[in-house]
């Protein structure tokens, strides 16, 4: 079946380190997307990428699209605490609201 | 403008009982799925609803069952728990839009715990 790894799996920096994620799929999708995750909440959307080779950013977080279409990977500058959380990526599943997530980068930022 | 909403948001239930999930989706939002989520792992898509019926489904057993009322809200029901149902139940909603896609918002979830 789909397999969808996250690397690493957790990781601990300093406040004001940047920070690089990434995320590989078996398969070739058409669709990356972001998410994090904060203890005790639901995943928020951080960046969807669409397009082989699309770099997008949202602040201080850039993601990008692999070329190969398998793979993407999240940068996050200069961290602050409150970047502390679970990311995911996740991929569209045949249906509107079917994600198919990875295994989660937990990141701790050390102030 | 409210989001996602799910109730409870902790419950506790002994194995062989029955449990209710209830989510109202985001304004505007007319499709609702289930995810679970076990502890240190990533979201599982159980199914989802769309126009009151079950539209695609996951690898989930028949003891997860579902339903979605004509204001669009949804219940998740799972029958017989077995302690390994204890997770992080969460709920998202989504609304089609042309020129946006489709974006999906997640709830805060209710946590299960069996015993």
């Amino acid at each position: 079946g789909q397999q969808l790894n996250q690397s690493p799996q957790s990781m601990f920096i300093q406040e004001g380190e940047d920070v690089s994620m990434n995320c590989t799929s078996s398969s070739i999708f058409n669709t990356w997307l972001w998410y994090k995750q904060d203890p005790g909440e639901g995943p928020v959307l951080l960046i969807a990428l669409y397009k082989a080779g699309e770099l997008t950013s949202n602040g201080r977080l850039t993601a990008q699209f692999g070329t190969t279409r398998k793979d993407s990977f999240l940068n996050i500058s200069a961290s602050i605490p409150s970047d502390v959380g679970i990311y995911f990526c996740a991929l569209n599943g045949t249906g509107a609201n079917n994600l198919f997530f990875g295994t989660g980068t937990r990141l701790t930022v050390i102030p | 403008d409210a989001g996602v909403t799910q109730s409870p948001t902790h419950l506790i239930k002994t194995r062989g009982q029955q449990v209710t999930l209830r989510c109202s989706p985001k304004s505007g939002h007319d499709t609702v799925s289930w995810y679970q989520q076990a502890l240190g792992q990533g979201p599982q898509f159980i199914f989802q609803y769309y126009e009151e019926e079950e539209r695609q489904r996951g690898n989930f057993p028949d003891r997860f069952s579902g339903h979605q009322f004509p204001n669009y809200s949804s219940e998740l029901n799972v029958n017989a728990l077995l302690l390994g149902d204890s997770a992080l139940y969460l709920c998202a909603s989504s609304f089609y839009d042309r020129g946006s896609g489709n974006t999906i918002y997640f709830g805060e979830g209710s946590w299960l715990t069996v015993v």
